[in-house]
């Protein structure tokens, strides 16, 4: 069976540092792994998504991660971190098995300070 | 383009009453999906439907029960509401094979407060 760990469930920075969003996931298969972002009293929408291509995924609004196969991690990282960032981030793990097999993380709360 | 709608946006409901929660969407999707998000837990999955006609069990579905008459309507129907039903559910729907793409579309929540 497949998890995701996301190993903070809060992240405070300033803005203009960088954000590190971390995930460790479990598969027994190959996975596919992706990040969605849910603001404050809204629906969550996909950031990015990693299916078996380039390891370095670029997604929307800046943010990026890399899937490192050894590590079992796909962390999301920002350059430069904007107020309107803050927000629930979830990684999320996708078995191709099973047609409903997306796993969510518990989140993890961005916390932005001017 | 409105996506999927939810309704209500909010309820408090006491225990034992039956409630129903509407989601519509018009992106023409063939899967959709039902989740209720708690805090500390993640979203998890009650029920889904893979085409109109269709509906399938998730991971918490018992209390709960779906229908899928048409494409474009999934309603949720909590038969006797209980407390720990107590929760923010969202509905989402993805084209068809959405579990390997991973792209759902997810509407604004509907929050429920069972007593």
């Amino acid at each position: 069976a497949q998890s995701v760990t996301q190993l903070d469930s809060h992240v405070s920075v300033s803005e203009g540092t960088p954000v590190l969003l971390r995930c460790n996931y479990s598969s027994s298969y190959s996975p596919s792994l992706f990040w969605y972002v849910q603001h404050p009293n809204k629906g969550l929408q996909l950031l990015l998504k990693y299916t078996s291509a380039a390891t370095l995924v670029k997604g929307i609004n800046g943010f990026e991660a890399e899937f490192k196969k050894s590590e079992t991690s796909f962390h999301l990282t920002k350059p430069s971190a904007h107020m309107s960032d803050a927000a629930e981030y979830f990684c999320v793990v996708s078995d191709p098995l099973g047609f409903q097999k997306l796993v969510f993380g518990t989140g993890t709360r961005l916390l932005v300070s001017p | 383009i409105a996506g999927i709608t939810q309704a209500p946006t909010s309820q408090i409901l006491a225990a034992g009453r039956r409630m129903t929660l509407r989601c519509t969407q018009d992106m023409r999707h063939n899967a959709m999906y039902w989740y209720r998000q708690d805090l500390g837990l993640g979203l998890r999955l009650i029920h889904y439907s893979n085409t109109a006609g269709t509906t399938g069990k998730g991971e918490v579905p018992d209390g709960y029960s779906v229908s899928r008459a048409n494409t474009d309507d999934f309603p949720l129907t909590l038969a006797s509401a209980v407390p720990s039903q107590t929760s923010v559910y969202f509905c989402a729907s993805s084209e068809t094979g959405g579990v390997n793409t991973g792209e759902l579309f997810f509407g604004e929540g509907s929050r429920l407060t069972v007593l």
